[in-house]
């Protein structure tokens, strides 16, 4: 079993809708937990960490479920520029700085 | 300094062949990191750095690879004896490591393709 699953998609919307990505991961001991963006043949960036209450920024909101291990990333009011595949990364434990990356969800806004 | 820097972007090698890649940090991070990416794939952590120090060390780093970071600022990663397999992108990035929460600074990558 992988350590970070998502569902590859892709995920085709049309602009202004509301689309959500789901992952979930398998060490429970896994301490922290982000959202990153990856257009086309560049490096990942990071668009936002995810903490246990949950957290918004913009038009992005970022969940946490510990005890069900699962991450979402809910994007509302998509734009064309939101196009990119959208990485569930965590770092396992306590004892290493390493981040897991999932395969990625592939999003495609169009017109 | 204005993010982090590798070199070559690309690089096409024979099969057989070593190549060395370099990454050189943001100045004020302390923490390094080298992952791989195939196509479709997320990245894969290969290795990583604290200082000069390699603290740790994936399982996917066979005996054919090899990391520095001899003086704790640039790094280099060597492939010996390259194999198809070894195609991907090799990704570097870096941190300050005080808090993880801010994530890492990733590089462009060297994109290899071993013929």
């Amino acid at each position: 079993r992988k350590e970070v699953e998502q569902d590859p998609g892709p995920f085709n919307v049309p602009e202004g809708a509301t689309v959500a990505f789901n992952c979930t991961y398998s060490n429970s001991a896994s301490q922290s937990f982000f959202w990153y963006r990856q257009d086309c043949r560049k490096e990942p960036k990071l668009l936002m960490s995810v903490y246990s209450s949950g957290n918004e920024d913009g038009r992005f909101t970022a969940q946490l479920n510990r005890a069900s291990q699962y991450i979402s990333l809910l994007i509302r009011d998509s734009k064309l520029s939101d196009s990119a595949t959208y990485l569930c990364v965590v770092i396992p434990s306590m004892n290493t700085d390493k981040l897991i990356f999932g395969t990625g969800t592939r999003l495609q806004v169009f017109p | 300094d204005t993010g982090v820097s590798q070199d070559p972007r690309h690089k096409i090698t024979k099969r057989g062949q070593n190549v060395t890649f370099r990454c050189d940090p943001i100045s004020e991070h302390n923490r390094l990191y080298w992952y791989r990416q195939t196509l479709g794939q997320g990245p894969e952590f290969l290795t990583y750095f604290q200082n000069e120090a390699q603290l740790e060390k994936s399982r996917l780093l066979s005996d054919r690879f090899s990391a520095e970071r001899p003086k704790g600022s640039f790094s280099t990663l060597e492939i010996q004896r390259t194999e198809q397999g070894d195609s991907a992108m090799y990704l570097c990035a870096s941190s300050t490591g005080t808090d993880s929460n801010y994530g890492y600074t990733f590089g462009s990558g060297t994109r290899l393709t071993v013929v």
